[in-house]
């Protein structure tokens, strides 16, 4: 399984604000998914991304995976405080005899700022 | 929609009792439940993958005896938590995936359980 590195790991910013994130592998991804999470919930897929160079947007938010795969990022335009939450990547891989599992980055905590 | 439910969302309990933890598909059948746990501040770690009907696979590092993982059938999975202790004290949360979830790559989760133990 590889490492998924996520950064920055805290982000606060003012409302209305732009803002990137950063989800990076030493390794090729088979796909990727991210996810946004608020406190006390579980978290919800947000786009999953398989092509490298894919580009996907959800309203102001903007998914772009690396040609090579290795790295995606999630920009946020013109960000709201209900943006607030914690935002995982997440590699999706096939471990044989037709099993697959989950495996998360440790996450962005983004604070938005009224 | 694909929605997992799970119960309890809260629970407190004191140290050396058992805590069950219950993780539903509710319109769907799920092939496959996961489990994690996630500390304050940080990521979801996998503690185990169950599918129904057979033992669960625990990751390295997870004591099975400590966390009983049962898969009885396709829309429940359970979570036991046993002689819980407070370094125990953590969310955990299920996921589940449909047939064609090997295909989609898409799982669902469950809301969490938050887990004290005194």
């Amino acid at each position: 399984t590889q490492l998924l590195e996520q950064s920055p790991q805290f982000l606060s910013i003012q409302e209305g604000e732009n803002l990137t994130v950063y989800c990076n592998s030493s390794s090729v991804f088979s796909s990727l998914q991210w996810y946004r999470q608020e406190p006390g919930e579980g978290p919800v897929l947000l786009v999953t991304v398989v092509t490298g160079g894919e580009v996907k947007k959800l309203k102001r938010l903007t998914f772009q995976f690396g040609d090579a795969r290795k790295d995606s990022s999630l920009h946020i335009t013109a960000a709201q405080t209900g943006d607030t939450g914690l935002y995982l990547c997440a590699e999706f891989t096939h471990s044989g005899a037709g099993s697959y599992q989950l495996t998360f980055g440790k996450g962005t905590k983004l604070s938005v700022i009224p | 929609g694909a929605v997992v439910s799970q119960h309890p969302s809260r629970v407190i309990c004191k140290s050396g009792t058992s805590v069950k933890i219950e993780c539903r598909s509710l319109d769907f059948q799920a092939t496959t439940m996961f489990w994690y746990r996630q500390f304050p501040k940080q990521s979801l770690m996998l503690m185990a993958t169950s599918n129904e009907g057979s033992k669960a696979t625990y990751e390295q590092g997870v004591e099975k005896d400590k966390f009983l993982i049962n898969h009885a059938s396709l829309t429940l999975s359970t979570l036991t938590v046993t002689s819980a202790h407070p370094e125990d004290s953590s969310f955990y949360i299920c996921s589940a995936s449909k047939r064609t979830s090997s295909v989609t790559g898409e799982l669902f989760f469950g809301e969490g359980s938050r887990l004290t133990v005194l």
